[in-house]
């Protein structure tokens, strides 16, 4: 089975930062990676994804992450943030054997002026 | 818009009740998917159908039911409801059978608050 850790609750940075959001998984097996983005009252946005080829993924609104299956972690990462970045931020693992996505327990990041 | 639509976006209901709440997926998505999000569980994978077939199942109550119609809308059933099943229920909808490639496009969720 597959489990996500997103090891920060909440995250607070100030605009224009860098902000780093944390995620380890653990699988057996080998896995696909997500990040998806919740706006206050909307569902939920992909971000990025890893399915294979080069570790460092780009998304959308700026962010990138890096896969590193040595230490199980897939981190988020932008160079510096926008108050509209403020948002709860969701890491997601699947088996590539699976139909399942696994969500984290998310982390919300908090843009202050 | 993800173009997944939710209904009803909220609903208020007392203890042991019944609901439905309804989902139509994008155009030309034949994967659905339901997730409950909740405060104490986070965001939990009920079940998924595809082109009307139930294809995986997760933390899904015995209480709780779930069919895809041949027009590939769905609906998520709650009965026997309790005070812990209020939570966000969020559907969402893929091209592919297996959702772990391709990406998901969720609703906006509908929030159900048992009394």
């Amino acid at each position: 089975a597959q489990s996500v850790t997103q090891l920060d609750s909440q995250v607070p940075v100030f605009e224009e930062a860098p902000v780093e959001l944390r995620c380890n998984y653990s699988s057996s097996v080998s896995v696909y990676l997500f990040w998806y983005v919740q706006y206050p009252n909307q569902g939920l946005q992909l971000l990025l994804k890893y399915l294979s080829g080069s570790t460092l993924v780009k998304g959308i609104n700026g962010f990138e992450a890096e896969f590193n299956k040595s230490q199980t972690s897939f981190h988020l990462r932008k160079p510096s943030v926008h108050i509209s970045d403020t948002a709860e931020y969701f890491c997601a693992v699947s088996a590539r054997s699976s139909y399942k996505l696994i969500f984290g327990s998310g982390t919300r990041l908090l843009v202050r002026p | 818009d993800s173009g997944v639509t939710q209904t009803p976006k909220h609903l208020i209901t007392a203890t042991g009740q019944r609901v439905t709440l309804r989902c139509s997926p994008r155009s030309g998505d034949l994967s659905v998917y339901w997730y409950q999000q909740s405060l104490d569980q986070g965001l939990q994978f009920l079940i998924q159908y595809y082109n009307g077939e139930e294809r995986a199942k997760g933390n899904i109550l015995e209480r709780f039911s779930a069919q895809q119609f041949p027009d590939l809308h769905s609906e998520l059933n709650l009965s026997s409801l309790e005070l812990g099943d209020s939570a966000l229920y969020f559907c969402a909808s893929s091209v592919s059978s297996t959702g772990n490639t391709g990406e998901l496009f969720f609703g906006e969720g509908s929030r159900l608050t048992v009394l």
